[in-house]
């Protein structure tokens, strides 16, 4: 399986708390990813990396940044959490856009009360 | 923008019987690329079969297999003798080759139950 951490697995906060999810890649792959996956709505695309410093918004990004200072680690944070932004968030990465496959991490749970 | 869709939310098969599981894609490119994930309850993202749209044999892998018809814009995924661990959640998703190829989208899932 592809070198993929996220950090922290779980997470419990309250509305209008700052919150900052981790990935961080032992792959040396080019391209990260955060996705949110929410029942009846499948993956949904947040924010990307295309490369150090690089970085987009995919489909459901208000709410959300991003930074990526290094090749490995791609933080997503969350400025002030809604309940709205419960979810299960995932990284993946990859090394090309061609045919290759995005590699997820194991996801965070994410509750805001 | 392209959109991906699952039609059915959820699907029993019995335990060595054959399911297809459906796909199909909204795009305007010629050029593409298509996948299916399946998430067993453990909440990994597993790859299980993809396809390049300019090649027109069927993928295969093991006992599951895609129905690829690129003039439907269809993209089902047949699962042979069916297991207990292939319960899961399936994903098909689409990757372009032009502006915004590095973005995967993803359907909404079908569950898939295995009765024994």
């Amino acid at each position: 399986d592809a070198g993929i951490t996220q950090s922290p697995r779980h997470k419990v906060t309250e509305t209008g708390t700052p919150v900052t999810l981790r990935c961080h890649q032992t792959e040396n792959h080019r391209y990260m990813y955060w996705y949110r996956q929410d029942p009846g709505h499948g993956l949904r695309l947040i924010h990307y990396s295309y490369g150090v410093k690089d970085t987009d918004k995919g489909e459901v990004s208000d709410g959300y940044s991003v930074s990526r200072s290094k090749t490995e680690d791609f933080l997503l944070t969350l400025e002030s959490a809604t309940s709205s932004q419960t979810s299960v968030y995932f990284c993946a990465i990859s090394d090309s856009v061609d045919n290759s496959p995005l590699h997820f991490g194991n996801g965070t749970r994410l509750t805001v009360t | 923008a392209q959109t991906v869709t699952q039609s059915q939310p959820e699907m029993s098969v019995q335990e060595a019987e054959t399911v297809t599981l459906s796909c199909t894609y909204d795009t305007s490119e010629s050029d593409y690329y298509l996948f299916w994930y399946k998430q067993p309850p453990s909440r990994q993202m597993i790859l299980v079969i993809r396809q390049e749209a300019y090649k027109q044999q069927n993928a295969t892998e093991n006992r599951f297999s895609v129905n690829f018809q690129k003039a439907a814009k269809s993209f089902s995924l047949k699962i042979s003798d069916s297991q207990l661990g292939d319960a899961a959640m399936y994903f098909c998703a689409y990757r372009g080759t032009q502006g915004g190829s590095e973005k995967l989208v993803f359907g909404k899932g079908t569950k898939l139950t295995v009765n024994p």
